[in-house]
C-alpha cells in the first residue's frame, strides 16, 4: 500500500518568510510525528498528534512553529517568519497508534532558509 | 522525560566482521524499542523492534537483545556487508507510542 508521503521534497525560501509543510500519513494510522533532523544529526522530536487528542507539542523549539491535523489525517506543519538555523529535513512519520507501534516515515522535506 | 543514549557514534568494521551498537535508556516504562536505519539521503527505516516482554529477537543477520534490569538494548549484526553501512538509530517508547526518544545515532562503515 502507499506510504507515507511528504510534500514538498524541497524547498528553498528566504530568511523571515512563512513555510508550509504537509504530510500524507498511511490511511488509517492515528499516529502522526514530526521531526526534524539537521544535517548529520539525529532526530529531533517536534510534535505527536494521536486521534481527536489533544497534541504533544512539547518538542517544538520555538512559537514560530505550528502544526495542525485535519480530520485525523493529513498533517501540516507550519514554521513563520523563518531563520537561517531552521534549514534540515522535516521528517513525517505515522503509526497505528495504541500501544507503541512501528513508525513509518516519510522521505521528509528538505528545508533551505538562506 | 526519557533519554536514550548510544555508543559507539562510529563505527567501522571489516566486512565479515559483527558489529554490536548499545543503546542506554533511563525511564523503566519504556515497553518498545525499535531500531532504525538510515542511509545516505534517505528516510529511516525500521529494521528490527522489540518490546519488554522479550529478551532477544533475531531476523537473519540481524539480533536484538534487551535487558530491562539494566536498562540498556543492543543490535547486533553479524556477518556485515558494505550494504549495511548506515547511520542506525536506536530508540524507545512507552505510553501508548506517545513519548517516543531516539537515540543520536551510530555511523557504521563496513570495509571491503
Amino acid at each position: 500500500g502507499a506510504g507515507v508521503s511528504q510534500s514538498p521534497s524541497n524547498k528553498v525560501t528566504e530568511k523571515g518568510k512563512d513555510v508550509e509543510l504537509r504530510c500524507d500519513p498511511i490511511s488509517g494510522h492515528t499516529a502522526l510525528y514530526w521531526y526534524r533532523q539537521s544535517l548529520g544529526q539525529g532526530l529531533e522530536f517536534l510534535i505527536y498528534f494521536q486521534g481527536n487528542s489533544a497534541p504533544d507539542k512539547s518538542g517544538l523549539p520555538s512559537d514560530r512553529f505550528s502544526a495542525e491535523r485535519t480530520g485525523g489525517s493529513v498533517s501540516t506543519l507550519t514554521i513563520q517568519r523563518t531563520q537561517q538555523e531552521d534549514s534540515a529535513v522535516y521528517l513525517c512519520a505515522s503509526s497505528r497508534g495504541g500501544q507503541p507501534e512501528t513508525q513509518y516515515f516519510g522521505p521528509g522535506t528538505r528545508l533551505l532558509v538562506l | 522525560g526519557e533519554n536514550v543514549e548510544q555508543h559507539p557514534s562510529t563505527l567501522s568494521v571489516q566486512e565479515g566482521d559483527s558489529a554490536v551498537i548499545k543503546c542506554t535508556y533511563s525511564d523503566s516504562a519504556s515497553n518498545y524499542f525499535p531500531w532504525y536505519k538510515q542511509e545516505l539521503g534517505k528516510r529511516p527505516q525500521l529494521i528490527i523492534d522489540i518490546r519488554s516482554n522479550v529478551g532477544e529477537k533475531k531476523d537473519q543477520r540481524i539480533a536484538v537483545t534487551l535487558n530491562k534490569t539494566a536498562k540498556h538494548f543492543s543490535l547486533h549484526i553479524t556477518e556485515t556487508q558494505p550494504e549495511d553501512s548506515a547511520v542506525y538509530f536506536c530508540a524507545a517508547s512507552w505510553n501508548y507510542g506517545q513519548n517516543f526518544v531516539f537515540g543520536p545515532g551510530t555511523r557504521l562503515s563496513v570495509l571491503p
